[in-house]
This record gives structure tokens, sequence and C-alpha cells, in this order.
């Protein structure tokens, strides 16, 4: 199966850019989604191929790579970005999900 | 809009199986796939299968085909999970998608999961 590798927290100031990397353990060319996930709640598809915007989804949201590794921006992040971020890709079979990282606003 | 309704939380006695549930609306049912995904804490999410709203047709991850079958009913744009010979490794939030292959594979809309609880 794919692994997807992802630092597991980040902590920062409202108003700041913050990056969240997706490092794959095979290529998925460009097939490399991303979702955000608040507690209690089901995960909501931001990013979809890479680096185009889900319906609804702020412009602040931005995703980038291709191959092995992939990022979501968040620029300016706002307190109500407070949450789990995963990437997922689909161009291998299964499926896979990243672990997850915690963004935290400092 | 596009909704995806789960039924209710689940406490099944190990060895028992269990149906889960997943109405649809606001997208053609029958042109479109869904997909179901397995949460436990940690917090890792996996991909059970998707299964293709117009004739049924399915494809599992090889982890989960002993695990689970997916059907739907087109007259009630209703997907269902059927999860056998539960465990305490079963015990997880199960979320149906809709599966999007128009736009490379991602699950675009997510139901809002339902917990299964393994207990005797």
């Amino acid at each position: 199966d794919t692994l997807l590798t992802q630092s597991p927290a980040l902590a920062v100031s409202p108003g700041e850019r913050v990056s969240i990397s997706c490092r794959a353990s095979e290529g998925v060319t460009s097939y490399m989604h991303w979702y955000q996930q608040k507690p209690g709640q089901q995960p909501k598809l931001l990013i979809y191929k890479t680096s185009n915007l889900a319906s609804g989804v702020p412009a602040r949201f931005s995703g980038s790579g291709s191959g092995t590794d992939f990022t979501l921006t968040i620029d300016p992040v706002e307190t109500d970005d407070t949450a789990t971020y995963f990437c997922q890709q689909s161009w291998n079979a299964p499926y896979t999900f990243g672990a997850g990282t915690k963004l935290e606003l400092k | 809009q596009v909704k995806l309704l789960q039924s209710g939380a689940e406490l099944v006695k190990p060895g028992a199986s269990v149906k889960l549930s997943c109405k649809t609306s606001g997208f053609t049912f029958s042109t479109n796939y869904m997909s179901w995904l397995k949460q436990v804490p940690g917090p890792s999410i996996e991909w059970i299968g998707w299964i293709y709203g117009g004739d049924g047709g399915t494809h599992y991850n090889q982890k989960f085909k002993d695990k689970a079958t997916l059907t739907v009913d087109k007259s009630s744009s209703t997907a269902y999970m059927d999860l056998s010979s539960l465990t305490s490794e079963d015990a997880a939030v199960y979320f149906c998608t809709r599966f999007a292959p128009s736009s490379g594979y991602p699950f675009d809309y997510w139901g809002q999961g339902v917990m299964v609880t393994v207990s005797s």
C-alpha cells in the first residue's frame, strides 16, 4: 500500500501562512487530495487532484506538488482553521490516507 | 444540495453482523459511485471499497473483502454496508461518501458517520 507521511502537529498564529506537507512512499502523479476534519465532525474535502479548490472552500486554501511530495497551504490562517488535515491518494489501490496533521492556533 | 444521511450508532456483540445504511439526496444516485471508510482514533482513515449506484458493481480494499459487503437500493438512493463476524478491531466510526471519478477520485461528500461499538 502507498504510505502517506505527514508531520503530526503544527502551531501557528492567526494571520500567518502555514504549509502542511505530505510525502508518498511511491508516485501518485497528481491524484492527491486534502481534507479538513474538526472534532466530532466528518472530514470535508478542501483540495482535489493536487491543486483544485473544492466547492465552497475559501481561496485561502491552496495545494501544490506532484509525484511524491505535496503541500497544502493556508494563507492567511484564521482561528476557524483549527482542525486536523489529511492527505489522501487515489492513484494506487487501495486508496490511502495520511495520519493527519493537527493544526493549532497560538 | 447533496446530502448523505447515515443510520444511528450501533452496539453489537462480538461475532454478530451489522448493516449500516446511507440515504442520499441531491444528486443522481444511479450515475454515481459511493464509498465507505473506517476511522479509528489515531485518527487514521481506511478506505473499505466503492460501489456503483447504477449496477451495484463493487471494488474492495483487499483488507476488507471478507469483512464488508456493499450493496445499493436504487429505488431509495440508499447505500448499505454489511459488516460480518465483528470483533473489537471493527469498533470504529464508519463514513459513507460519494466518490468522484470525474474529479480524480476524491471523496467529495461525506455522511455524518456512525459509531459501531463491539461489546458483549
